[in-house]
């Protein structure tokens, strides 16, 4: 069945880096959107970011433009965050989802804590 | 951008009973508007689509409905396992559109 598997994530100092990857399977990767999704701890869900399927169109909320860069790779079936200029307020659980219409796929989340 | 305000924040329903949560737009979203369950420590869940359209798995005892501004998701016989954090999502504007709104926790009463 359809199945994001997320890898990366940890502990990193404020204005680190890091890289969050999220491996799809059971369908056909380059047919759909992607989007990472985060909430931060006792929080809300909050869109980061998103990408068309040939990446030709890529969106980021306000607050990570220039900070965050999102990528797919089609021959590996995977999505890519990369995470730099982190600030303590990025701490949160970070989600993959396909993206449709509706987030219908999420992966199991990778918590991604800045701090000094 | 479009605004979503669910309420109430917290609703304490018994087991068996019916669970009535509330979702306002600030923008009318046609019928642009989807549900999602979160259990702690898991990832949300897609419950609900097109305002009133159940996504594939998910028990008939969960109802969706409304248009453009006011939408409502109903539990009915609420069982131990619908006990979670609901959020509702609009879809209408992009971009950024895609906006949760702030969650409604669903606890035992």
């Amino acid at each position: 069945q359809a199945q994001l598997v997320q890898s990366g994530g940890g502990l990193v100092k404020p204005g680190g880096s890091l890289r969050l990857t999220c491996a799809a399977s059971g369908f056909s990767f380059s047919e759909y959107y992607m989007s990472w999704i985060r909430q931060a701890p006792g929080k809300g869900l909050e869109w980061v970011s998103y990408i068309s399927r040939n990446a030709g169109t890529i969106y980021y909320r306000d607050s990570v433009n220039g900070r965050f860069t999102i990528s797919r790779d089609i021959a590996k079936n995977s999505l890519y965050l990369q995470m730099n200029s982190l600030r303590v307020e990025d701490t949160a659980v970070y989600y993959c989802a396909r993206a449709g219409g509706t987030f219908d796929i999420w992966g199991q989340g990778t918590l991604v804590t800045v701090s000094s | 951008e479009i605004v979503l305000t669910q309420s109430p924040v917290t609703l304490s329903v018994s087991p068996g009973e019916t669970a009535t949560l509330s979702c306002r737009a600030s923008q009318n979203i046609r019928d642009y508007l989807a549900w999602y369950q979160q259990k702690p420590g898991q990832a949300p869940r897609l419950l609900m689509y097109a305002a009133s359209t159940r996504a594939p798995g998910i028990p008939g005892r969960f109802s969706g409905s409304g248009s453009g501004t006011e939408f409502t998701l109903t539990i009915s016989s609420l069982q131990s396992e619908d006990f979670a954090v609901y959020y509702c999502q609009q879809y209408n504007n992009w971009p950024p559109g895609r906006t949760f709104g702030q969650g409604t926790k669903v606890e035992v009463k």
